[in-house]
């Protein structure tokens, strides 16, 4: 079955930086789209990032874009959000989802637990 | 940026009674939506895309419709297991994707 497992988070300060990953399993990886979807404690989803399936394509909403960067290593089954500057706006917790396709669709049909990412000083 | 705009913000609603959740898109999305549930401490679980169609093991008391600007999310009759929050999201125009703020059902 497919499964996705994020870990990276923790509390970190303000401007610092922290990378995100998030283990795959359970279907062939290097064949689909994936997304970064994040949520503030209590409130709504707010989509972050998508890769394509071979990494070319990379998408980002403008609150983070120029801060965060998202990668693929097929070799290991991983995606990664490399989080840089961070604010506390950025405090949420973090998941990962599948894109059903190989070219992004825009849709998320599994995601991971999340893990939770604390900015403060 | 597409706003999506969900109503109510909570629905009051009896086990087995039908629930109607509405979700407004501020352009049109043609039929590129889909519709989310979460459960308290659990991560979101994809329901419906395309408008209409269910996802995988989704139950058929699971129906949406709509296209264009205005969609419906129905729960013909509610278990105990669909007191949930529920999130609209088009994938229409992008990036970038976007969610609506949400529905909670709660057992009335």
């Amino acid at each position: 079955q497919v499964q996705l497992v994020e870990s990276g988070g923790g509390v970190v300060q303000p401007g610092r930086s922290l990378r995100l990953s998030c283990a795959a399993s359970g279907f062939t990886f290097s064949s689909y789209a994936m997304h970064w979807v994040r949520q503030v404690p209590g409130k709504g989803l707010e989509w972050v990032s998508v890769i394509s399936f071979d990494g070319r394509d990379k998408y980002f909403a403008d609150s983070v874009k120029g801060r965060f960067t998202i990668s693929r290593d097929t070799s290991k089954n991983t995606l990664y959000l490399q989080m840089n500057s961070l604010t506390a706006e950025d405090t949420a917790v973090y998941y990962c989802a599948r894109d059903p396709g190989i070219a992004v669709t825009g849709i998320a049909d599994y995601w991971g637990q999340g893990t939770l990412v604390t900015v403060s000083s | 940026e597409i706003v999506m705009t969900q109503s109510p913000a909570t629905l009051s609603v009896s086990p087995g009674e039908r629930a109607t959740l509405s979700c407004r898109a501020s352009q049109s999305v043609r039929s590129n939506l889909a519709w989310y549930q979460q459960k308290p401490g659990q991560a979101p679980r994809l329901l419906i895309y395309g408008t209409s169609t269910r996802a995988t093991g989704i139950p058929a008391r699971f129906s949406g419709s709509g296209s264009g600007t205005e969609f419906t999310l129905t729960i013909s009759s509610l278990q105990s297991e669909d007191f949930a929050v529920y999130y609209c999201q088009q994938y229409n125009h992008w990036p970038p994707l976007t969610f609506g703020g949400g529905t909670k059902v709660e057992i009335k």
